[in-house]
């Protein structure tokens, strides 16, 4: 079952212009961690925010995190090419045995040059 | 380079075979997750080994089976091949709960 929900499920946007995608989950998380994938290959680790934190930045991606409305945001500024990928997020739930991750489906970004 | 490594990082076998992942997790890190990513099903956890130990399963099917040694590397069997068990393979690791989880590059398992 998949916890996090990315919104949308792909994007589309211009080298330059601002990225923004959101994943809502279910249930209460001791964290909410970035990553990203590009086209068959690992999970790149972006950002990591914790359940009492409301928001990170590292380089050009800024991460919110609204425990009660259980949802997260990434936002990619300034995007280039390079930033096309897959993102997902996954959290790890304050009920789940061990700290796995559970990851939404992803949202697919593609920035055109 | 996440500092884990995934042997071999390509695989094609039959079905019916049975095949094992390799897993090298950072240095230090004592727990070792396994994901399966699948067109249809997204990315899902499998199973978590803390310190040699069991500490969660996922969806693993009886099929599959792994473990981890006491260096802390950890392999994942995959038996009984289907075509349906055509996928990445992904081995994560971290130090302690809460902190970071890294991720391999992936087995890609092709199963024909």
């Amino acid at each position: 079952s998949q916890q996090g929900e990315e919104d949308p499920q792909a994007l589309s946007i211009q080298e330059g212009e601002n990225a923004t995608m959101n994943c809502s989950y279910k249930t209460s998380i001791n964290n909410l961690q970035w990553y990203r994938q590009n086209s068959g290959r690992g999970l790149v680790h972006l950002i990591l925010i914790r359940s009492n934190e409301r928001e990170k930045h590292s380089g050009r991606l800024r991460v919110t995190l609204d425990t009660s409305k259980k949802s997260s945001s990434l936002l990619i500024t300034a995007s280039r090419a390079a930033d096309t990928a897959s993102y997902f997020c996954a959290t790890d739930s304050v009920h789940a045995a061990g700290n796995k991750l559970t990851f939404g489906g992803g949202t697919r970004v593609l920035v055109k040059p | 380079d996440s500092g884990v490594t995934q042997t071999p990082k390509h695989l094609i076998t039959a079905t019916g075979q049975r095949v094992t992942l390799r897993c090298s997790p950072r240095s230090g890190d004592l727990s070792v997750y396994w994901y399966q990513q699948s067109l249809d099903q997204g990315l899902q956890f499998l199973i978590q080994y803390y310190n040699g130990e069991e500490r969660a399963k996922g969806n693993i099917l009886e099929r599959f089976s792994a473990q981890q040694f006491p260096d802390l590397h950890s392999e994942l069997n995959l038996s009984s091949l289907e075509l349906g068990d055509s996928a990445l393979y992904f081995c994560a690791s971290s130090p302690a709960r809460g902190n970071t989880i890294y991720f391999g590059e992936g087995s890609w398992l092709t199963v024909v």
